[in-house]
């Protein structure tokens, strides 16, 4: 199944600086999903990029995909105490657009632990 | 719609005892997740379902751990004996094949601690 992982592992910046999360992959892909943890929480879908996108925004969101090098990244512009939380992506495999179910759950990293300093 | 919602919301137990934890999909959604989170291993996918019928166990760690979907709307974890490296959140997660996007829909877990 696929398989993201994030880089950092922990990140820590000021409030109102940017904040930057990187994940790369290994296989093919449908689409590449990124999901926000907070604390004591379930995860919730942030933001989707298909394979034949490059970027995507949505708010102060930003993701970029590089499918030649396998990699995706989340920019937070002027970050908020409340973006505060783990940051996951997820791939989806190409099946899921042929038999419209996909043949694996979403695998996850370890996160990306974003803090950010009032 | 109210969201995947998961009971209990925490767990403490004995050693040895018997755990169930329950799951209630988005109405409509056709796969239906159980995910175990904790610090060591991040976010491990124990089993998956669709339509009701488990497609994929291998991430279920023990014969202790089983899981049922007796209709669309209920799940059901069980680990029977329970031992303390059970200790984690238990997340269930649902979606629809008709998404076509593989978006995953996550309860707000079950956070289990065996003594």
């Amino acid at each position: 199944s696929q398989q993201g992982e994030e880089d950092p592992q922990a990140l820590s910046i000021q409030e109102g600086e940017n904040a930057t999360m990187n994940c790369s992959y290994k296989t093919s892909i449908n689409n590449l999903q990124w999901y926000r943890q907070n604390s004591g929480r379930g995860l919730v879908h942030l933001i989707l990029i298909r394979s034949n996108e490059r970027e995507k925004h949505s708010g102060r969101l930003r993701v970029t995909l590089d499918t030649s090098k396998k990699s995706s990244s989340l920019l937070i512009t002027a970050s908020r105490a409340a973006d505060t939380a783990s940051y996951f992506c997820a791939t989806v495999p190409p099946s899921i657009q042929v038999s419209g179910g996909g043949a694996d759950g979403l695998t996850f990293g370890k996160g990306t632990h974003l803090i950010i300093q009032p | 719609d109210a969201g995947v919602i998961q009971s209990p919301r925490h767990e403490v137990t004995e050693m040895g005892q018997e755990v169930t934890l329950r799951c209630k999909p988005i109405s409509g959604h056709d796969y239906l997740f159980w995910y175990r989170q904790t610090m060591m291993r991040g976010l491990e996918l124990l089993i998956y379902f669709n339509n009701n019928v488990p497609i994929d166990d291998s991430g279920m760690p023990e014969d202790r751990f089983s899981a049922k979907m007796p209709n669309a709307s209920f799940s059901t974890l069980k680990i029977q004996p329970s031992e303390p490296r059970d200790s984690a959140v238990y997340f269930c997660a649902s979606r629809w094949t008709g998404g076509d996007t593989g978006e995953l829909f996550f309860g707000e877990g079950s956070r289990l601690t065996v003594l």
